[in-house]
């Protein structure tokens, strides 16, 4: 079975520019969680989608936003990037109680 | 309170030892528990839940304390590959806030 896979695995921009970011979660499951890991901290929680809806947002600026698609694959949009929004970004899907981990997409901000 | 507290660490182990740490929850409603284990700019993988009665998995074992609110992880015979970051998780009732709150991780490392 297929596990949750993220692209790019890479991703350079420049301050100002806009970012996607995406993630497939495993086969049937409907849950999607987005979240930031700066360089040497923890896991902070950016957003949870559910069944095509928003559920929970972290702490974060509008600016970081996303959607589900009816496939439940999301996606994530950081607009307006600031350099430290440099972090690895995971994603995580969850059909009942436990979450499995995309590989992340390393985002770099110049 | 924070919603999940780990010590930070980092917890510098001799090989062959037992090492275990706990993880501190504020919500006396949640109601799954999982350790994470996360290596150097990699994601996290679930290393194990936790079950009420305690489990074993190996040389882990988890148990879980609700009265005291905190779950724990203990490593018997450590190896120098057990070196990680282990994360501790924790789902609210009710599926409620982000539904999978993590710590910020213990920092362990398995000296030769």
């Amino acid at each position: 079975e297929a596990g949750v896979t993220q692209s790019p695995t890479h991703l350079i921009k420049t301050r100002g520019q806009q970012a996607t970011l995406r993630c497939s979660p495993i086969s049937g499951h409907t849950s999607v969680y987005w979240y930031q890991q700066a360089l040497g901290l923890g896991l902070q929680f950016l957003l949870w989608y559910d069944e095509g809806e928003e559920r929970n947002r972290g702490n974060f600026p509008p600016r970081f936003s996303g959607r589900q698609f009816p496939n439940y694959s999301s996606e994530l949009n950081v607009n307006a990037l600031e350099l430290e929004d440099s972090a690895l970004y995971l994603c995580a899907s969850r059909l009942t109680y436990k979450g499995y981990f995309g590989p992340g997409t390393r985002l770099t901000v110049l | 309170r924070k919603e999940v507290e780990q010590d930070p660490g980092p917890f510098n182990v001799p090989e062959g030892a037992t090492v275990a740490f706990n993880c501190t929850y504020s919500n006396s409603a949640s109601q799954s528990f999982f350790w994470y284990r996360q290596d150097c700019r990699k994601e996290p993988k679930l290393l194990m839940s936790v079950y009420s009665s305690g489990n074993e998995d190996g040389r882990f074992t988890a148990q879980l304390n609700r009265a005291s609110q905190y779950i724990s992880l203990l490593i018997r015979d450590s190896k120098l590959s057990d070196s990680a970051t282990y994360l501790c998780v924790v789902t609210p009732g009710g599926g409620g806030a982000d539904g999978l709150t993590f710590g910020k991780g213990t920092h362990l490392i398995i000296q030769p």
